[in-house]
């Protein structure tokens, strides 16, 4: 079975500092591997993604995420915070093998707060 | 990318009423859609898997006769909460997916329901 793990519930960072919002995952194969962000009563709204290809994959308002399979992670990655970056950020994955219109699994969410 | 748009974003209503919430692919087909119910600072969790033209598929120990799905068209997926209690406030949130972007789900906005 597919899952996603994020080990902090909450990640604090200085304005203008570089934040790290971390996300491992387990596929029984090569994943597809997502990252959206929800502000306070909204929807989730999607950051980026890896599918194939290049490791590091750049997304919408300067966020990148960096592939690496032999530590299946999937971290997220900004260098540098914005005080408008404070939401709630889940990873999420999709296990490629499963065919159909199999749903995303979300990690618990991170809780990022930018302190100017 | 592709909109999904979902209403209300906010509804109030008395125990023992039903409230259905609407979820529409503005721009694309989607024969799935997706419903996730959203508890204070926890993560998503997947209620039902919504199918055009047929019956939803239901998660373990989500009430069937209580969270009733409709999916009638390919634009046009319902969730209707029938005879509400006050447990059953939470934040709902719909996802469909883009078959021809065929990789991320587009998420609404989200639905607030509280049930007095």
């Amino acid at each position: 079975a597919q899952s996603v793990a994020q080990p902090e519930d909450q990640v604090n960072v200085a304005e203008g500092n570089p934040l790290t919002v971390k996300c491992t995952y387990s596929v029984s194969g090569n994943p597809y591997l997502f990252w959206y962000v929800q502000y306070p009563n909204r929807g989730l709204q999607f950051l980026l993604k890896y599918i194939t290809g290049d490791n590091l994959v750049k997304g919408s308002y300067g966020f990148e995420a960096e592939f690496n399979k032999s530590q299946t992670s999937f971290h997220l990655k900004k260098p540098s915070a914005l005080v408008s970056d404070s939401a709630l950020y889940f990873c999420a994955v999709r296990d490629p093998l499963n065919s159909g219109n199999t749903p995303l699994v979300f990690g618990k969410g991170t809780r990022l707060s930018v302190i100017a | 990318g592709a909109v999904v748009s979902q209403h209300p974003s906010r509804v109030i209503c008395k125990s023992g009423t039903s409230v259905k919430i609407e979820c529409r692919s503005l721009d694309f087909q989607a024969t799935t859609m997706f419903w996730y119910r959203q508890f204070p600072k926890k993560s998503l969790m997947l209620m039902a898997t919504s199918n055009e033209g047929s019956k939803a598929t239901y998660e373990q120990g989500v009430e069937k006769d209580k969270f009733l799905i409709n999916h009638a068209s390919l634009t046009l997926s319902t969730l209707t909460v029938t005879s509400a209690h006050p447990e059953d406030s939470s934040f709902y949130i719909c996802s469909a997916r883009d078959l021809g972007l065929l990789y991320e789900a587009f998420f609404g906005q989200g639905t607030r329901l509280t049930v007095v």
